[in-house]
């Protein structure tokens, strides 16, 4: 059982925009910042959006990220097929002193 | 440009242990801290733990104590993840990952980037 609660998977087709979610409490979103890494198939995690909306160089600006309370969210507009992949955010939790990471969300393009 | 490459697969028998090599390139090794981090088969991502590659101090995440230590060679810009008595349920790829940031507030550092990962099966 994840700290963070993501939805299991999400859709979408060749050019929509797609959100996915990321839950949490006071001890790591409410409180800190929020981290998205993309997990393409049978490969490592990288880096999508730090800080909460910071794109690190090299990422499209179709992939924004937000944060409101103790949630986040991660946009993908003009979705593409090789954004097929799984999501997941991540961020510092006061109470464990330590990282916290989402179940992961399966992101397919239909 | 900034790198971290780990060691191959292993297959090891319960009981045993295993060391998981990341070396890092591109970079002052020393200036960054190093975590690792566990995807069973299937699952998600669970962080470990890090250690400071200046002072060699690990810390670990609730549920990786005892059997699991963090170890560094700063002569080859290497750090290093031991695993003793093996058990079928840390069969598993294990990923370091470099910590970037303002270094000080954990709650500002990422991770970037991530070793390729190792696959390590535990199975009689």
């Amino acid at each position: 059982q994840s700290v963070l609660t993501q939805p299991p998977s999400a859709s979408g087709t060749p050019g929509q925009r797609v959100t996915i979610s990321c839950s949490g409490s006071s001890s790591n979103i409410g409180n800190n910042y929020v981290y998205w890494y993309q997990q393409l198939p049978g490969t490592a995690p990288k880096l999508l959006i730090y800080r909460n909306n910071q794109r690190p160089s090299g990422v499209p600006d179709r992939f924004s990220g937000s944060k409101s309370g103790t949630s986040a969210s991660l946009a993908i507009s003009g979705l593409r097929s090789e954004d097929e992949a799984d999501y997941y955010c991540a961020a510092w939790d006061d109470s464990l002193s330590g990282w916290v990471f989402g179940g992961g969300t399966k992101l397919t393009v239909l | 440009q900034v790198q971290l490459v780990q060691s191959g697969s292993e297959l090891k028998k319960p009981g045993a242990s295993v060391k998981v090599s990341c070396k890092a390139s591109g970079y002052t090794f020393t200036s960054y801290a190093m975590n690792w981090v566990r995807q069973a088969p299937g699952q998600g991502l669970e962080w470990m733990g890090w250690i400071n590659t200046n002072t060699g101090n690990p810390t670990y995440a609730q549920g990786f104590t005892g059997r699991f230590v963090f170890s560094l060679d700063t002569s080859v810009s290497t750090a290093y993840l031991q695993i003793s008595s093996l058990k079928a349920e840390d069969t598993a790829v294990y990923y370091c990952a470099r910590e970037c940031g303002s270094g000080t507030y954990k709650s500002y550092n990422w991770f970037d980037p991530w070793g390729q990962g190792t696959l390590v099966t535990v199975s009689s």
